[in-house]
């Protein structure tokens, strides 16, 4: 799988966007984009996938630069609720035997009143 | 519709009692996942399972630890003699590869102690 790099903490007000970047630079063609998130004292909670085209669901809009090098997962207007750990995960969309989803140190966002 | 159910939810053991942790998968999916998280080394896969059987077990740590998947909708991860370096929060979770394979659903973990 291809290496990410996010940063260790964010801070955002509660009820302003919140932009969490990943770094991805060793993407291949077929990997996608995953972001989890993990809220204290919860199991990890899927957000949002990609390939290639920005995808927007209810909870959150994921932006993929054209290279496919970098991300950003945009919460819109963050709420004290969504203070918590943000997993940015690259992986094959594929089954097979191979369903090992890796998840690092992820970025702690921390939404403040 | 309920998601992926653990019990224990909190489980407190004396160092070489034997531990059994359970859990009921989403109905319907055909993966089933053990992790553990730690502080010192966050979120690891221990074993997955494939309608019922089991995949990938090359995250379990050692022959204390032993999982099984009776049928679709039960599995127990067993740790036989318990240890303190295994308290951690361990969470099953569950998966249709119909809504991409990498999208997991999890539960809200077992968290271990072991004294």
């Amino acid at each position: 799988d291809a290496k990410t790099t996010q940063p260790t903490s964010m801070d955002c007000a509660e009820g302003r966007a919140a932009n969490l970047p990943c770094n991805h630079s060793t993407i291949s063609g077929n990997e996608y984009v995953y972001w989890y998130r993990q809220i204290h004292s919860q199991g990890p909670q899927y957000i949002i996938h990609g390939l290639k085209n920005n995808e927007t669901n209810e909870m959150a809009s994921l932006i993929i630069t054209e290279d496919r090098k970098s991300s950003t997962l945009i919460l819109p207007h963050a709420t004290l609720r969504d203070t918590a750990v943000y997993y940015c995960i690259v992986r094959f969309n594929s089954g097979g035997s191979n369903y090992k989803l890796t998840f690092g140190k992820g970025t702690l966002l921390t939404v403040n009143p | 519709d309920a998601g992926v159910i653990q019990s224990p939810r909190h489980e407190v053991t004396e160092m070489g009692q034997e531990v059994t942790l359970r859990c009921k998968p989403i109905s319907g999916h055909d993966y089933l996942f053990w992790y553990r998280q730690t502080m010192m080394r966050g979120l690891e896969l221990l074993i997955y399972f494939n309608n019922n059987v089991p995949i990938d077990d090359s995250g379990m740590p050692e022959d204390r630890f032993s999982a099984k998947m009776p049928n679709a909708s039960f599995s127990t991860l067993k740790i036989q003699p318990s240890e303190p370096r295994d308290s951690a929060v361990y969470f099953c979770a569950s998966s249709l590869p119909g809504l991409g394979v990498n999208t997991i659903y999890f539960g809200e973990g077992s968290w271990l102690t072991v004294v």
